[in-house]
């Protein structure tokens, strides 16, 4: 019974391949993120989908691509893969109401690597 | 626009002693301020938060922090560090346009 979960954990990968992230929340939530966090492990925002809707979008390279099917799950596609990209990546969610201050909850990380 | 400053990089205390990680925010409204803990290869999970209730707020495991708004500051304690308390701590603010600012983070070591 997993609040936020990620697949896959790790993904190795060369230079140039299209790679998917898949997560899911089971809370209920309303609105969704992506985060990444380089290896001095600073965490910024990438992507906010609430209701489906995009509500952030950072300053991120057109090769990541989010896609929010439904309330529940929103997936991060990430196209022609650079060096640059290893990271780890974080999932989250939370209900949004007045002030957006709500506490979002955290998916346990896909731990990216591209060689 | 906010962000938050974690003043040490580094806390290396022995087990039983107190542990103190400091934090300061900047807002321009009142801000709803969160630590998060990620212990090694895992996610981040929240210890406590602050909404403008209590200034003193307790969290989980024994950690406590309060909201000075005099000094900006929002600092986290423990009275008595366990070994389990070894991991990496995120002083985090958020904004009303739902983005939370994290801190560089404090790596806080525990010697036996």
């Amino acid at each position: 019974d997993t609040a936020v979960s990620q697949t896959p954990k790790y993904l190795v990968t060369q230079m140039g391949n299209d790679k998917s992230i898949k997560c899911e929340q089971n809370l209920g939530h309303d609105t969704m993120y992506w985060y990444k966090q380089d290896s001095k492990k600073f965490l910024k925002i990438m992507f906010s989908y609430n209701n489906k809707e995009l509500i952030i979008n950072e300053t991120v390279p057109n090769r990541f691509s989010p896609k929010s099917p439904d309330k529940a799950h929103l997936n991060l596609h990430i196209n022609s893969l650079e060096l640059g990209d290893s990271a780890v990546y974080f999932c989250a969610s939370s209900q949004v109401g007045t002030g957006g201050r709500e506490t979002q909850y955290f998916g346990p990380g896909t731990r990216l690597l591209v060689l | 626009a906010q962000s938050v400053t974690q003043l040490d990089s580094h806390v290396s205390v022995s087990e039983g002693t107190p542990v103190l990680l400091r934090c300061n925010y900047s807002s321009s409204y009142s801000p709803s301020l969160f630590w998060y803990v990620q212990h090694p290869n895992k996610g981040l999970q929240l210890l406590l938060k602050y909404t403008s209730a209590a200034t003193l707020v307790k969290g989980i495991n024994g950690f406590e922090a309060e909201f000075k708004k005099s000094e900006t500051s929002f600092h986290l304690t423990k009275p008595s560090a366990h070994m389990s308390d070894a991991a990496e701590y995120f002083c985090v603010v958020s904004g009303v346009d739902y983005k939370l600012s994290f801190g560089a983070g404090t790596t806080v070591t525990v010697r036996a």
